[in-house]
C-alpha cells in the first residue's frame, strides 16, 4: 500500500514553454501533497504544500505564478512549471500524506527529471 | 527557525562494518524523526522512523537512536552490504506546520566490497 506515482518520469522542453507534472496517490486519499525540488548532489527542498480543495502554500522564495499547483481531488496534484528556463532544470519529487488521523509518514513519488534547453 | 544538521556528508566503510550517521535538530518540540534512503535517480524511501516517546528502534540491520536532551538522533547500519550504498537523509517536522518536513543535507554512504 501507500503508492505514489508521478508522470512523466522525465521531460525535455524548450525554454519558454510550460510543463505539467502529475502526482497521484494510487491506493489512499491524500489530503496533503508536497512538491520538492532536488538539484544534483543536494537535499530535497520543499517548494510548496498542496491541500485538496484549497490554494497551495508556497515556501519563501518560490514564485507561485511560475510554479502553479492544483490539487483538485484527493488523489491528484499537479505542478505546472510555466515559462520554463534552463535554471528550472531539476528533479521534481512529490510526496503525499493521508492527512489528519493518519501517520506522520510521507510517501514519495518516483520523481520527474526536467531538462529545459 | 528550525534547523537540522547532518554529518558526515560522505562515509566510506568496508563491507561488514557498521555505519553511523547523525542529525542534530534545533526545535525541542520535534516529535517525529524519519530516515530516508535515496538511490541515484530514485525516490527517497523511508527506511526507519522514531517518535519522541522512545529512545531506540531497530529493524533488522538498521536502528535509530534518539537523544531528546541533546536534540540529536542517529542512524545505525550494521553488517553493511554494497547495496546499502546510497544517500541517506534525516528529517524533522517543521514547527507549527502539520506534516512538513525539513531534510538534512544528506550523507553519501559507500560500502566497499
Amino acid at each position: 500500500g501507500a503508492v505514489v506515482s508521478q508522470h512523466p518520469s522525465w521531460v525535455i522542453c524548450k525554454s519558454g514553454t510550460s510543463v505539467k507534472i502529475e502526482c497521484r496517490s494510487l491506493d489512499f486519499q491524500a489530503t496533503t501533497m508536497f512538491w520538492y525540488r532536488q538539484f544534483p548532489k543536494q537535499s530535497l527542498m520543499l517548494m510548496a504544500t498542496s491541500n485538496e480543495g484549497s490554494k497551495a502554500t508556497y515556501e519563501q522564495g518560490v514564485e507561485k505564478d511560475k510554479f502553479l499547483i492544483n490539487h483538485a481531488s484527493l488523489t491528484l496534484s499537479t505542478l505546472t512549471v510555466t515559462s520554463a528556463h534552463p535554471e528550472d532544470s531539476s528533479f521534481y519529487i512529490c510526496s503525499a500524506h493521508p492527512g489528519q488521523g493518519g501517520t506522520d509518514t510521507q510517501y514519495f513519488g518516483p520523481g520527474t527529471r526536467l531538462t529545459v534547453l | 527557525g528550525e534547523n537540522v544538521e547532518q554529518h558526515p556528508s560522505t562515509l566510506s566503510v568496508q563491507e561488514g562494518d557498521s555505519a553511523v550517521i547523525k542529525c542534530t535538530y534545533s526545535d525541542s518540540a520535534s516529535n517525529y524523526f524519519p530516515w530516508y534512503k535515496q538511490e541515484l535517480g530514485k525516490r527517497p524511501q523511508l527506511i526507519i522512523d522514531i517518535r519522541s516517546n522512545v529512545g531506540e528502534k531497530k529493524d533488522q540491520r538498521i536502528a535509530v537512536t534518539l537523544n531528546k536532551t541533546a536534540k540529536h538522533f542517529s542512524l545505525h547500519i550494521t553488517e553493511t552490504q554494497p547495496e546499502d550504498s546510497a544517500v541517506y537523509f534525516c528529517a524533522v517536522p517543521r514547527r507549527r506546520s502539520s506534516y512538513k518536513l525539513i531534510f538534512g543535507s544528506g550523507t553519501r554512504l559507500l560500502v566497499r566490497p
